[in-house]
């Protein structure tokens, strides 16, 4: 079984103070993807990371997938309320045709004005 | 918004009965997930279907099953229900032929049993 560990588990912050939240396995994956999911909605898929190192940006948002494809961050400049939510991470199996995402128990960011 | 549906938004019953969710994908999507999300369990992988047939199983009691039908909507049947069967329900579809799975979630059903 493919365990995805997201930390910290809670975190709430000041606006405009920087973050990051991680995303870890000792599994391997063939893709991870971040989502975020606000109360009462379904999760929205922010990106998805493919090859190793990669480095993707989304505005304020910086991901990040390990060298190994074992974990990824998501790094959040100048947070504003707006970026509240529970960021999920989530897993695709290394090899074979199995389409069955993993995801983590999610970090549920606050964001305070 | 998605493109993804999925009814009723908010279901109340009680245990021991029978109830059925259902979604439509975005259009053109063949492929069709369900999903358990709960509090102290997170969001848990149930099942896929992919154009009418039953591509992989998670966690799903034998009391739930699902099925997607030719038009490509599909319905989570969940029976004999229990206090803790009570969580959100999402439905997610994905485009066929993409290799990395992306997932596109609709609204959810939140299931009440009392």
């Amino acid at each position: 079984t493919q365990l995805l560990e997201q930390s910290p588990q809670f975190l709430s912050i000041q606006e405009g103070e920087n973050l990051t939240v991680y995303c870890n396995s000792s599994s391997v994956f063939s893709s991870l993807q971040w989502y975020r999911q606000e109360p009462g909605e379904g999760p929205v898929l922010l990106v998805t990371v493919v090859t190793g190192g990669e480095v993707k940006k989304l505005k304020r948002l910086t991901f990040q997938f390990g060298d190994a494809r074992k974990d990824s961050s998501l790094h959040i400049t100048a947070a504003q309320p707006g970026d509240t939510g529970l960021y999920l991470c989530a897993g695709a199996p290394s090899g074979g045709s199995n389409y069955k995402l993993t995801f983590g128990k999610g970090t549920l960011l606050t964001v305070n004005p | 918004d998605s493109g993804v549906t999925q009814t009723p938004k908010h279901l109340i019953t009680a245990t021991g009965q029978r109830v059925t969710l259902r979604c439509s994908p975005r259009s053109g999507d063949l492929s069709v997930y369900w999903y358990q999300q709960s509090l102290d369990q997170g969001l848990q992988f149930l099942i896929q279907y992919y154009n009418g047939e039953e591509r992989a199983k998670g966690n799903i009691l034998e009391r739930f099953s699902a099925q997607q039908f030719p038009d490509l909507h599909s319905e989570l049947n969940l029976s004999s229900l229990e206090l803790g069967d009570s969580a959100l329900y999402f439905c997610a579809s994905s485009a066929s032929g993409i290799t990395y799975n992306e997932q596109f979630f609709g609204p959810g059903t939140r299931l009440t049993v009392l």
